[in-house]
């Protein structure tokens, strides 16, 4: 699976728009980009997935070059509570496990 | 959201005693995973266990290490011979299908003495 590299940590204030940059250089044609948010002492939670292009929901926006080789996860107007560690993760469709990088550790602040 | 709910949420064990920690997976799910963090470090894998068999292992889940689904709805982590460096973070996770996106339980932190 291709290998991920993402900043060790980022601090933001409350109300700004923060972007993770994750590259994956050797992605694979099968892979898609995965994102999980853990907050201290709790297991990770899926936050959004893509393949191309951008995909958005209610907590994020996930944006794909055409090439693949990075994403970028877009959190909009963060809180306080969205302080926590933000993994990037390149996975096979059908292929087990998801394997976990250290994550970038975003901190907001007042 | 459905939930997987894992027990106990902390364990304290000696050295060289058995412990089973506990999972019940969201109940429509059929793809099973214990996963670790030991402190300050990276989520890790230890197993993938599906249609009551395990799919895929790590280098970290030995001989010391099973699984088991005993019922239809617990899924467990047996570690037979606790070591000092297996005191972590275990988590149990779930998903509908391969590839889907996992459900991660609260954990529970085992601490070997």
């Amino acid at each position: 699976l291709a290998k991920t590299t993402q900043p060790i940590s980022m601090d933001s204030y409350e109300g700004q728009e923060v972007n993770i940059t994750c590259s994956h250089n050797n992605i694979a044609t099968n892979d898609y980009i995965t994102w999980y948010q853990q907050f201290p002492s709790q297991g990770p939670r899926f936050i959004i997935q893509g393949y191309k292009t951008k995909v958005t929901n209610e907590v994020a926006s996930l944006f794909i070059p055409a090439d693949r080789k990075s994403s970028t996860l877009s959190l909009p107007r963060v809180s306080l509570s969205d302080t926590a560690v933000y993994y990037c993760l390149v996975a096979r469709s059908g292929n087990t496990p998801l394997v976990f990088g250290k994550g970038t550790r975003l901190s907001v602040i007042a | 959201e459905p939930e997987v709910t894992q027990t106990p949420s902390h364990q304290v064990t000696q050295m060289g005693q058995e412990v089973i920690l506990r999972c019940v997976p969201i109940s429509n799910h059929l793809y099973f995973y214990w996963y670790r963090q030991i402190l300050g470090q990276k989520v890790e894998f230890l197993v993938s266990f599906y249609n009551n068999e395990i799919s895929e292992k790590s280098e970290i889940f030995d001989d010391q290490f099973s699984v088991e689904r005993p019922d239809g709805s617990n899924f467990t982590l047996k570690i037979r011979s606790t070591k000092l460096e297996d005191s972590a973070m275990y988590f149990c996770a779930s998903s509908g299908m391969r590839g889907e996106k996992l459900f991660f339980g609260s954990g529970t932190q085992l601490s070997v003495l």
